[in-house]
């Protein structure tokens, strides 16, 4: 069975303090992995589509990273306005469904 | 107006209230998805329409009902709903089905029984 998983389920960090978020997955035949930010009272917003193993994406101080079982996205230098949850999601190549991780909330205080 | 838009943004019913959610996409994508997003779960899938033909049913009970009248438009009718259906309600759109390109979400409705 599919699954995709979110550690940690929250994060604080200080504003400035750099930090990953990871997501691993059990997905037979990857298509994408899409990573999204969710804000309060909001639908998940993309931010990268990553394809394959090793391809890195970057948007400001978000940087996203795929190995074949992980994917990781760095927070370099956050900003209170970083703060979101993350989501996580796979698209297998057969099917036409994204399977999401639970989420990784973020708290940056300044 | 662009991007995905959902109406209304807040909804209360009681249990044998009937209503409907509505997503409009302004995107000219072809496909769209209903999603339901509780606490502390996974966004989970309940419908996908392709050029609005039904192709996927994520063993949704019959109480949810999806109508897609056109390419833009995505509606979910909802009756005799119980206290475990409130949550929030998510469509997404996106280029074709099964493509590479992301889903692009609306802002959902935050529906709440009682």
């Amino acid at each position: 069975e599919d699954q995709v998983t979110q550690s940690p389920e929250a994060l604080r960090l200080q504003e400035g303090e750099s930090s990953s978020l990871n997501c691993s997955y059990t997905v037979s035949g990857l298509r994408g992995l899409f990573w999204y930010r969710q804000d309060p009272g909001k639908g998940p917003e993309f931010l990268f589509t990553l394809y394959s193993a090793g391809e890195e994406k970057e948007k400001e101080r978000l940087k996203a990273t795929l190995t074949k079982k992980e994917s990781f996205l760095h927070i370099t230098a956050p900003k209170p306005e970083d703060s979101a949850t993350y989501l996580c999601a796979v698209h297998k190549a057969a099917g036409n469904k994204l399977t999401f991780g639970g989420g990784t909330r973020v708290l940056v205080k300044p | 107006e662009t991007g995905v838009t959902q109406t209304p943004r807040h909804l209360v019913m009681g249990m044998t209230n009937k209503k409907s959610l509505k997503c409009e996409q302004h995107l000219g994508h072809n496909a769209m998805y209903w999603y339901k997003q509780s606490a502390k779960k996974p966004l989970e899938l309940m419908f996908v329409y392709s050029l609005e033909e039904r192709v996927e049913n994520n063993s949704v009970p019959s109480r949810f009902s999806p109508e897609c009248p056109n390419s833009s438009h995505l509606f979910l009718h909802l009756h005799t709903l119980q206290p475990e259906d409130s949550a929030l309600y998510l469509c997404a759109s996106s280029p074709i089905l099964q493509g590479d390109q992301p889903q692009h979400f609306g802002d959902g409705t935050r529906l709440s029984i009682l």
